[in-house]
């Protein structure tokens, strides 16, 4: 079955901090992994995908395949990174996006 | 960048009416557009997925009945959800795709049936 999995409702850390948002996946194909992002108030936003490869807003996620892992991380946390964070499997080619439960994101000062 | 405009954003109607939700592609042509459905604290599930012209495809357990869902232009997908009851209360959201680009998604429509 396909499944995205987030463990963490609620992750709290002071600004500074180092983050690291969990996401395991579970798909039998070759998967492609999308983090998105929600800010207070605002729409769900593509933070980065993993074909790219990319660091935006000084997070990464690399792909994990022996672990099924595709976790967030940046070094160092800022305030302005508080929001909800969710894991997404895309589905094939249909363009389908599997989502995990999502992760919120407390960035303390 | 490329703009998905959902509305209305917020919606309150009595049991056994219906309500349309529109999802606009600002300024690109979402041959694709997709709809989700979020229940409180939990994650987003899809509902539907719609190309332009064709009829949707309903992820299982979803009645296409109830959640009409039309694609008519490459700009505009609405979701009409018939006769709606309180447990259809939840927050809607659409997401549109052109071919072989990443999903933009509306602001979300927060449905309340009294």
């Amino acid at each position: 079955a396909q499944r995205v999995t987030q463990p963490e409702k609620l992750l709290s850390v002071f600004k500074g901090a180092p983050v690291e948002l969990k996401c395991n996946y579970s798909y039998s194909g070759s998967p492609e992994l999308f983090w998105y992002v929600q800010y207070s108030r605002q729409r769900l936003q593509l933070l980065l995908r993993h074909i790219s490869r990319e660091s935006i807003k000084g997070f990464t996620a690399d792909l994990n395949k022996g672990e099924t892992s595709f976790h967030l991380k940046k070094p160092f946390a800022q305030e302005e990174d508080s929001a909800m964070y969710y894991c997404a499997l895309a589905s094939g080619n249909t363009g389908k996006l599997i989502f995990g439960q999502g992760t919120t994101l407390q960035v303390k000062p | 960048g490329a703009v998905v405009s959902q509305h209305p954003s917020r919606v309150i109607c009595k049991s056994g009416t219906s309500v349309k939700i529109e999802c606009r592609s600002l300024d690109f042509q979402a041959t694709t557009m997709f709809w989700y459905r979020q229940f409180p604290k939990q994650s987003l599930m899809l509902m539907a997925t719609s190309n332009e012209g064709s009829k949707a495809t309903y992820e299982q357990g979803v009645e296409k009945d109830k959640f009409l869902i039309n694609h008519a232009s490459l700009t505009l997908s609405t979701l009409t959800v018939t006769s709606a009851h309180p447990e259809d209360s939840s927050f809607y959201i659409c997401s549109g795709q052109a071919s072989n680009s990443p999903l933009h998604f509306g602001n979300g429509t927060r449905l309340t049936v009294t």
